[in-house]
């Protein structure tokens, strides 16, 4: 079966310190995987995602994912992180039962992401 | 551009009671999502519609069923409501095109309470 797992609960940060969010998966054959991010009573805005290509994708407001096939990991990271960057954030990766269709997310449990001024 | 919407945004409902959410995709998308959210957890996939037909299905009992209209809008059903269906329900859509799909956008979601 297909899953993400996110091992943190919470990472905390400093403004203008870089942050990473980690992520990793379990997919038989090629992973398609997606980074989401939930503010408060919000639903989730798309951030990136990871298809095929390059290893590192960028993303919005300045955020880009490494997929790491050797370490089945597909992990969250921005250089300089924000205040406004807190929220929680969720992996996912998509589930290739139907082949090429569009097929249904699994998510992880989420991420807590505090950035402290 | 409208993005997905969803009505209504807050719903409190009685243990027994049925409920219907409602969600209107993003322009130009032809597929509608359901997720279940519950508090503290990542979201879990209900059902998805395509071409007004549910084309899979997560692991949710009967209760929990969908329709998709012709102009793509999709309801979600919930009868005989339990304390354990308070959640968010989220709606996402997306375009399909094979293997290179797009990605889903979610719309805000409806907070569900079951008292």
């Amino acid at each position: 079966a297909q899953s993400v797992a996110q091992p943190e609960d919470q990472v905390n940060v400093a403004e203008g310190n870089p942050l990473t969010v980690k992520c990793t998966y379990s997919v038989s054959g090629n992973p398609y995987l997606f980074w989401y991010v939930q503010y408060p009573n919000r639903g989730l805005q798309f951030l990136l995602k990871y298809i095929t290509g390059d290893n590192l994708v960028k993303g919005s407001y300045g955020f880009e994912a490494e997929f790491n096939k050797s370490q089945t990991s597909f992990h969250l990271k921005k250089p300089s992180a924000l205040v406004s960057d807190s929220a929680l954030y969720f992996c996912a990766v998509r589930d290739p039962l139907y082949g090429g269709a569009t097929n249904k997310l699994i998510f992880g449990t989420g991420t807590l992401l505090a950035v402290q001024p | 551009d409208a993005g997905v919407t969803q009505s209504p945004t807050h719903l409190i409902k009685t243990r027994g009671q049925q409920v219907t959410l409602r969600c209107s995709p993003k322009s130009g998308h032809d597929t509608v999502s359901w997720y279940q959210q519950a508090l503290g957890q990542g979201p879990q996939f209900i059902f998805q519609y395509y071409e007004e037909e549910e084309r899979q299905r997560g692991n949710f009992p009967d209760r929990f069923s969908g329709h998709q209209f012709p102009n793509y809008s999709s309801e979600l059903n919930v009868n005989a409501l339990l304390l354990g269906d308070s959640a968010l329900y989220l709606c996402a859509s997306s375009l399909a095109r094979g293997i290179r799909d797009t990605e889903a956008f979610f719309g805000q979601g409806t907070r569900l309470t079951v008292v």
